[in-house]
């Protein structure tokens, strides 16, 4: 019973770096979300996706990229990594945006 | 500006007591709160719910509590137990509007044994 998956679970990179952070879920949930957690800021939207093949902007979604092109999976790119990417990089997913997130447990990333 | 406020960053309670975490919002537009509970290391897990037709719902040792005139809510945990020590966020959405889940900050609870 796995639920949502988050690889990798550590990762530093050097500025400028690009990466992919790969999130899978087996709940057949429609919405997916990515969201950051800094210090004091509690969890900020990145982006979203409200099924196979959407993707919408969240509160956060400068210098990140997104794609759904399976239900199951969601990924979160970023294509030149600055420090104030470091964060940890949580995923979730719902049956609606009305409904209770099941999370991942995270990817701790760190911008050198 | 933040639409949930968690203003108490940290909160101890000895084992058994009553641990009260509060949660306050701006956007009179939300109608559907979720608390959820997390561990170091792990992900944010769903812990209860309350939806603004109610002023109170409650699942085993868990109550939240909400005034809608004051946009405030609060969690009640009633015994505390030392595995309640995580951080407690509150979240909030306009849902009859589609609107995405607005996460406060969070509140480190301690139950000290």
């Amino acid at each position: 019973n796995a639920g949502v998956t988050q690889t990798p679970k550590f990762r530093v990179l050097k500025t400028g770096q690009s990466m992919t952070l790969l999130c899978a879920q087996d709940m057949n949930h429609e919405y997916m979300y990515w969201y950051r957690q800094d210090p004091g800021m509690g969890l900020r939207l990145i982006h979203y996706s409200v099924g196979e093949g959407t993707t919408a902007k969240g509160e956060v979604p400068d210098g990140y990229n997104v794609s759904r092109l399976k239900k199951q999976n969601f990924l979160l790119g970023l294509e030149s990594a600055a420090p104030s990417q470091t964060s940890v990089y949580f995923c979730a997913s719902s049956f609606s945006t009305s409904q209770p997130q099941h999370f991942g447990d995270g990817t701790r990333l760190s911008i050198l | 500006d933040q639409q949930v406020k968690q203003n108490s960053p940290s909160l101890s309670v000895q084992e058994g007591r009553i641990s009260i975490l509060n949660c306050d919002y701006t956007n009179s537009m939300f109608d559907y709160f979720l608390w959820y509970k997390k561990y170091p290391a792990e992900g944010p897990t769903f812990l209860i719910s309350i939806s603004s037709i109610k002023d109170k719902n409650e699942d085993g040792r868990f109550t939240v509590f909400l005034n809608k005139s004051a946009k405030h809510l609060s969690l009640h945990i009633v015994p505390s137990q030392p595995g309640d020590s995580a951080v407690y966020f509150c979240a909030a959405s306009a849902r009859n509007y589609g609107q995405n889940f607005v996460f406060g900050p969070g509140t480190r609870l301690s139950v000290l044994p």
